[in-house]
């Protein structure tokens, strides 16, 4: 099955710089790689996403960009604010299979 | 809005009781799943299904079993609650598109 491994587990920026979390997965097969953003007491919410023919998506100050040939994609968050501060999961899941297999996450601190 | 409402937020139980996680949906998903999170472990897949009375293992389904008799319901239930099933629980649903809506999940202690 799919094994999905993501880093770093925390990461603290300044307000105002860049953070970039990294996954890399191991089903060739997989064509849809979804991020996730958890605040404090909440349910996971999904913030972008990209698929297998797209090499990059950009949705304002966030953007993923994906390497299949590498099996590594990335979210980049652009001008950090305080209220990025929260957990961010990969997943992963192939055509064949219907369910997500999710990174280990990444507890994201913007410090002011 | 996509709502997805899991009945508890926090439980408390003993060790060898029966629990019962409760999960609706309103946007007619066909698609419900259970996870559980864990910290340094992520989101771990218990249980899925896909239509009214079908249901799949996922990858952690010793100790729990699911139920879902109704489209908008998905039920998770521990038979007989143990220490190392203290958790948080979430429920989702997936639209046609891939995208999975959660719950605000239900933290299970047990003592």
């Amino acid at each position: 099955g799919e094994n999905v491994e993501q880093h770093p587990s925390t990461l603290s920026v300044q307000e105002g710089d860049s953070a970039v979390i990294k996954c890399t997965y191991s089903d060739s097969a997989s064509n849809y790689f979804p991020w996730y953003k958890q605040e404090l007491g909440k349910g996971p919410q999904l913030i972008i996403d990209i698929r297998s023919n797209v090499g990059e998506k950009k949705d304002q100050r966030i953007a993923v960009t994906l390497n299949k040939t590498a099996k590594h994609f990335s979210l980049h968050i652009t001008e950090t604010q305080p209220e990025d501060s929260a957990v961010y999961f990969c997943a992963a899941t192939s055509g064949s299979a219907r369910q997500l297999t999710f990174g280990s996450g990444t507890q994201l601190t913007v410090l002011p | 809005d996509v709502k997805v409402t899991q009945s508890s937020r926090y439980l408390v139980k003993r060790t060898g009781e029966k629990v019962f996680l409760e999960c609706v949906q309103d946007m007619d998903h066909e698609n419900m799943f259970w996870y559980r999170q864990d910290p340094g472990l992520g989101l771990r897949l218990i249980y899925f299904s896909y239509d009214v009375k079908m249901k799949e293992k996922g990858d952690i389904p010793e100790g729990y079993s699911v139920s879902r008799e109704k489209k908008e319901r998905f039920s998770l239930i521990l038979e007989s609650a143990s220490t190392n099933q203290t958790s948080m629980y979430l429920c989702a649903s997936s639209s046609p598109t891939g995208e999975l809506f959660f719950g605000e999940g239900s933290r299970l202690t047990v003592l």
